[in-house]
């Protein structure tokens, strides 16, 4: 079947614009994650979601950053008032369900430019 | 954050040889995992490994973890040019929560 797909695949900006990201995760799958990639903090996890609600979302970086879920299925990043240093690929990932050992199925990305 | 670190950060090999990467972590973890990911590409699940286990094989793939010193080992064997990638060592702490990445170790083999 098909695998986890991410939109827009490039993104270049300019700061202070918004941006969001669009996550389609596998079907079914319960638990859906996001991560950034960067080459000066490598892979750094954002935040997790099960169903609709996101127990952890330890990982954003500001207030600037948020995201949602709905209908247990897709998600959206959202980056307001960007920054250069937001320039990263924004992975986002999906499992069959959290626990239970579920390895993570990763989308290609989101490449983010801020210019 | 990351976990720990990967070693080497690069390897370069002939195709044939086996390579090796090590992974540490610094904290108790509930499964580790290993990942491969393709320039410009997502990363992609490679083998999973518990934290009662202490040796698993998949294919040319062969990890080892030991607990008792936060440690894991990736071994390709046979490896060919296809194998080159980077290659991410990921901690799970909370049964399926968030994973934990180290730095990578960049493979070369060339044919």
């Amino acid at each position: 079947g098909a695998g986890v797909s991410q939109s827009p695949s490039n993104k270049v900006t300019e700061k202070g614009k918004d941006v969001e990201l669009r996550c389609d995760p596998i079907s079914g799958h319960t638990a859906l994650y996001w991560y950034r990639q960067s080459l000066g903090q490598g892979l750094e996890f954002l935040i997790y979601f099960q169903g609709n609600s996101a127990p952890d979302k330890s990982g954003l970086p500001s207030d600037r950053f948020s995201a949602e879920r709905t209908g247990g299925s897709v998600s959206t990043l959202t980056i307001q008032r960007t920054q250069q240093e937001d320039s990263a690929v924004y992975l986002c990932a999906s499992s069959y369900d959290r626990g239970l050992d579920q390895p993570q199925h990763f989308g290609d990305g989101t490449r983010l430019s801020i210019l | 954050s990351q976990q720990g670190e990967e070693d080497p950060q690069a390897l370069s090999i002939q195709e044939g040889e086996n390579a090796t990467m090590n992974c540490s972590y610094k904290t108790s973890i509930n499964n580790l995992q290993w990942y491969r990911q393709n320039s410009g590409r997502g990363l992609v699940h490679l083998i999973l490994i518990r934290s009662n286990e202490r040796e698993k094989h998949s294919g040319r793939l062969r990890v080892t973890l030991d607990t008792s010193k936060k440690s894991s080992s990736l071994l390709i064997t046979a490896s060919r040019a296809a194998d080159t990638a980077s290659y991410f060592c990921a901690t799970d702490e909370n049964q399926g929560g968030k994973l934990i990445f180290g730095q990578g170790t960049e493979l070369s083999v060339k044919p």
